[in-house]
């Protein structure tokens, strides 16, 4: 167990949908990172927070948006789904605001997108 | 478990030999990496960093080379075992600012028994 928390384990939803992936980060780090993982694209970096506060963006959709709860869990909002939003979805979280020695992850969300 | 990849490089080795996972990075100014190794069904573990003052580093039976003239680091895992059948992946930072670390694609290594 990495301390990294997410939920649910696995999400089946239909093409059109909205659905919530929730991350609670491991106790003390105050970062959160969000990380798609599809067949194609390997690991590629969504979203981060610090501390409530959105810090950095990567490749992260307009129908996607994130947030960070001031008891630090963070939540991935993923909306008008497609077939392609089908991945794994990763949670990481760090202490300080920038990953200087690494993340711990949390064992991922599979969404498939039917 | 679930599949992580199936379009990712692949590498088999029996049970005791040497592995090798390579890796080459893209921006000269990252000055610290990292190998993860990511089993079915599980999110990416850290295994070893290195910084860009050292070459080389070892750990419990596994050994990080970098070479930052041709941007290239290797993994190196002594007497492979089944269990450490998993992806393996790298990844590059930059030390300060909000420089986010960019993982590689990732190598699956099989361990035949």
């Amino acid at each position: 167990d990495s301390g990294v928390t997410q939920t649910p384990k696995h999400l089946i939803t239909a093409t059109g949908q909205r659905v919530t992936l929730r991350c609670s980060p491991r106790s003390g780090d105050l970062s959160v990172y969000w990380y798609q993982q599809s067949l194609d694209q390997g690991l590629q970096f969504l979203i981060q927070y610090y501390n409530g506060e959105e810090r950095a963006k990567g490749n992260i959709l307009e129908r996607f948006s994130a947030q960070q709860f001031p008891d630090l869990h963070s939540e991935l909002n993923l909306s008008s789904l497609e077939l392609g939003d089908s991945a794994l979805y990763f949670c990481a979280s760090s202490v300080g605001g920038q990953p200087a020695y690494g993340y711990t992850f949390g064992s991922g969300t599979r969404l498939t997108v039917v | 478990g679930e599949s992580v990849g199936l379009h990712l490089p692949t590498l088999s080795v029996q049970e005791g030999d040497n592995s090798i996972i390579n890796c080459a990075y893209s921006n000269s100014a990252s000055d610290y990496f990292i190998w993860y190794k990511q089993e079915s069904g599980k999110g990416p573990q850290f295994i070893i960093d290195i910084r860009s003052n050292m070459d080389k580093r070892q750990g419990q039976r596994v050994t990080v080379l970098l070479n930052k003239t041709v941007k290239h680091l290797s993994l190196q895992i002594a007497a492979t075992q089944p269990g450490d059948s998993a992806v393996y992946f790298c990844a590059e930072n930059r030390s300060g600012g909000s420089y986010i670390p960019t993982f590689g694609r990732g190598t699956s290594l099989i361990v035949h028994p």
